[in-house]
């Protein structure tokens, strides 16, 4: 199988504008998450898509948005880009969507990450 | 506030010591995670820890979940080159109904031959 790809894999922008990146996910898998790493701050989470509804959120402005298409592909958008969105933004996908009901964290899968620069 | 702290941040040694990354938190995880990050890649997961005191072995790796569960640690013996990477812990917590992963800020390990 696949690994999760993440396109692109290198993005230049300046203040104000706007990107969407794309995840797609391994294949079957139907939730997809979004991470957002920075040196200062680690690795943190964005939010989660399972079946095309947004299932958690993390602690982001709402410039940050996401979507969730039918065949589980994720694409993330930050509006009026600021230079401290520069990072590394990272999805993952995973398989089982009973894991939260039944209390165990499932394996999430990483893609590559798409690197965004904000000059 | 950090909800998972890992320390040391950074460690370069040379091929062959040993070396211990501690994760530590206030708060009682159901279960820990542990990633390695090479360059240029996203997280790998290598193992779950989900039961108090639990040890588990990978090879030279090490992983011990804390009998309170919130800490853990992993063990790397006769460190070599390509053990090199961005060593994260990592905890399910519950927020909102859903459940989401928080991660450490990593310990940094460089191996030299």
């Amino acid at each position: 199988k696949a690994g999760v790809t993440q396109t692109p894999r290198y993005l230049i922008k300046t203040r104000g504008q706007q990107v969407t990146l794309s995840c797609s996910p391994i294949s079957g898998h139907r939730s997809v998450s979004w991470y957002q790493q920075t040196p200062g701050q680690g690795l943190q989470f964005l939010f989660e898509y399972f079946s095309e509804t947004q299932r958690n959120k993390g602690n982001f402005p709402g410039r940050f948005s996401g979507r969730q298409f039918s065949n589980s592909r994720s694409e993330m958008n930050v509006s009026t880009l600021e230079l401290g969105d520069s990072a590394l933004y990272l999805c993952a996908s995973s398989l089982d969507e009973l894991a939260p009901l039944l209390e165990y964290t499932d394996t999430q899968y990483f893609g590559p990450g798409t690197r965004l620069t904000v000059l | 506030t950090q909800l998972l702290e890992q320390s040391p941040q950074f460690l370069s040694i040379q091929e062959g010591e040993n070396l211990t990354v501690y994760c530590n938190s206030s708060s009682v995880f159901s279960s820990l995670q542990w990633y390695r990050q090479e360059p240029g890649e996203g997280p790998v997961l290598l193992v779950t820890v989900v039961t108090g005191g639990e040890v588990k072995k990978l090879k030279r790796l090490t992983f011990q979940f804390g009998d309170a569960r919130k800490d853990s640690s992993l063990h790397i013996t006769a460190a070599q080159p390509g053990d090199t990477g961005l060593y994260l812990c990592a905890g399910p917590i519950t927020q909102g109904g859903s459940e989401k992963l928080v991660f450490g800020k990593g310990m940094k390990l460089t191996v030299n031959p």
